[in-house]
């Protein structure tokens, strides 16, 4: 049974400051890793992805992702009150045809 | 941009009605998703298509039945609806299978 770990939250971060977010992941042949956020009542929205080992930066965006320790990062800087939401972590490459493995989320809030 | 396009954004029916929901995508994906969201329990794969009149069961196929008869529209069925279904409900189609999901903006779903 693939596996998306998530803090639930949640994680309370002041405006201005970077918010980190975390996830694990249990199989270890997964290829592809995607963020995604979701407003409350909303449906998620893709934010970023990244496939190789390291730093993907867009905007104030970074994801991070580390294969051996099986482990993706999501940093937000300058953090803005509308980046208040629940971040979904979604993991792919298993080797199923049913898709993309999905987090529970984490619910960031950013504090004025 | 892709676009995922669910027929309803809210809907109420009652107990025992035979319930259809609708989702058409306009990016030639191959590969078309349902789920359903309830808090606490993160997203729940219902059913998938990776093809044209082709579906699989997903974690949670009890109660449901899909249709796809062309490559753009995935349809739901709740084939008796009871109020155990009462839920946020979710399309999403990617490219492949591993691939970014794109999501339509949800039917929220009241079953009295």
């Amino acid at each position: 049974q693939k596996e998306v770990e998530q803090n639930s939250g949640p994680l309370s971060v002041p405006e201005g400051a970077i918010a980190s977010l975390n996830c694990t992941y249990s199989d270890r042949v997964s290829q592809s890793f995607f963020w995604y956020r979701q407003y409350s009542g909303k449906s998620p929205e893709l934010i970023m992805s990244i496939y190789s080992n390291g730093d993907k930066e867009d905007g104030r965006f970074t994801a991070q992702l580390n294969k051996a320790s099986q482990y993706v990062s999501l940093l937000i800087r300058d953090s803005q009150p509308s980046d208040s939401a629940t971040y979904l972590c979604a993991v792919g490459g298993g080797g199923g045809a049913d898709g993309l493995t999905f987090g529970k989320g984490t619910h960031l809030i950013i504090q004025p | 941009d892709v676009k995922v396009t669910q027929s309803s954004r809210y809907l109420v029916k009652r107990t025992g009605e035979k319930v259809f929901l609708e989702c058409v995508q306009d990016m030639d994906h191959e590969n078309m998703f349902w789920y359903r969201q309830d808090p606490g329990l993160g997203l729940r794969l219902i059913y998938f298509s990776y093809d044209v009149k082709m579906k699989e069961k997903g974690d949670i196929p009890e109660g449901y039945s899909v249709s796809r008869e062309k490559k753009e529209r995935f349809s739901l069925i709740l084939e008796s609806a009871s109020t155990n279904q009462t839920s946020m409900y979710l399309c999403a189609s990617s490219l492949g299978a591993n691939t970014e999901a794109f999501f339509g903006q949800g039917t929220r779903l009241t079953v009295v």
